[in-house]
């Protein structure tokens, strides 16, 4: 079946430091794909998405690239801040016309970003 | 804008009771997912409905049930509650795509502590 794998945390790194989180999938056909965000005590916030092979979604600074050939979409940012210290989600939906719309899940990566 | 709520956002049971979870939907979203967050776990799904019918089941045990109403609040209900279904409970809520595709939006969460 579908499965997300996210590089295991936690993630300790200073303000201003370059952020990768990996994240690599498994589906069958075209699925969409997405990073959720976490925040201490808080619900999930979609941060980025990219529905189709290639796609870029970007938000905050943050940027993931859809990418077939290797079945990833790393989580990328050029200089975080501590505002960043969250637990982020990888995900996946679809494709729908197998698997609904139901988002599968990766382990979860903790950030913990220092002054 | 609108968001998903959630009610109660912390409910304290005892073993073998019943809990009912609340979610109010974006305005004008047609399908609803429920999850459920173990500590430090990822979200599992657990069901969904899509204009008021069950549109897709997961890992929901069988003392669980839901639905979705007229007005598109879904309710979940547990019965005979262990303690192994503490955890954090997340609705999240969508507008169906042409494709498929879609974006889901969670809510706050509702914390669960069966003691």
């Amino acid at each position: 079946g579908n499965s997300v794998t996210q590089m295991e945390g936690p993630v300790t790194l200073s303000e201003e430091a370059f952020l990768t989180i990996n994240c690599t999938y498994t589906a069958t056909g075209y699925p969409s794909l997405f990073w959720y965000v976490q925040y201490p005590g808080e619900g999930l916030q979609l941060l980025l998405k990219a529905t189709k092979a290639d796609d870029k979604g970007s938000n905050k600074g943050f940027e993931a690239t859809y990418r077939k050939e290797t079945t990833s979409f790393h989580l990328e940012k050029g200089s975080v801040q501590v505002s960043d210290s969250a637990v982020y989600f990888c995900a996946l939906s679809g494709p729908f016309y197998n698997q609904g719309g139901k988002l599968i899940f990766g382990q979860g990566t903790e950030l913990s970003v220092k002054p | 804008a609108a968001g998903v709520i959630q009610s109660p956002r912390h409910l304290i049971k005892e073993k073998r009771e019943t809990a009912t979870l609340k979610c109010y939907p974006i305005p004008r979203h047609d399908t609803v997912y429920w999850y459920q967050q173990g500590p430090g776990q990822d979200p599992q799904f657990l069901i969904s409905f899509y204009e008021k019918m069950q549109s897709d089941k997961g890992s929901i045990p069988d003392r669980f049930s839901a639905q979705q109403f007229s007005d598109y609040h879904s309710e979940l209900n547990m019965s005979s509650l262990e303690l192994g279904d503490s955890a954090l409970y997340f609705c999240a809520s969508s507008l169906k795509g042409l494709a498929g595709e879609e974006t889901q939006y969670f809510g706050p969460g509702t914390r669960l502590l069966v003691l």
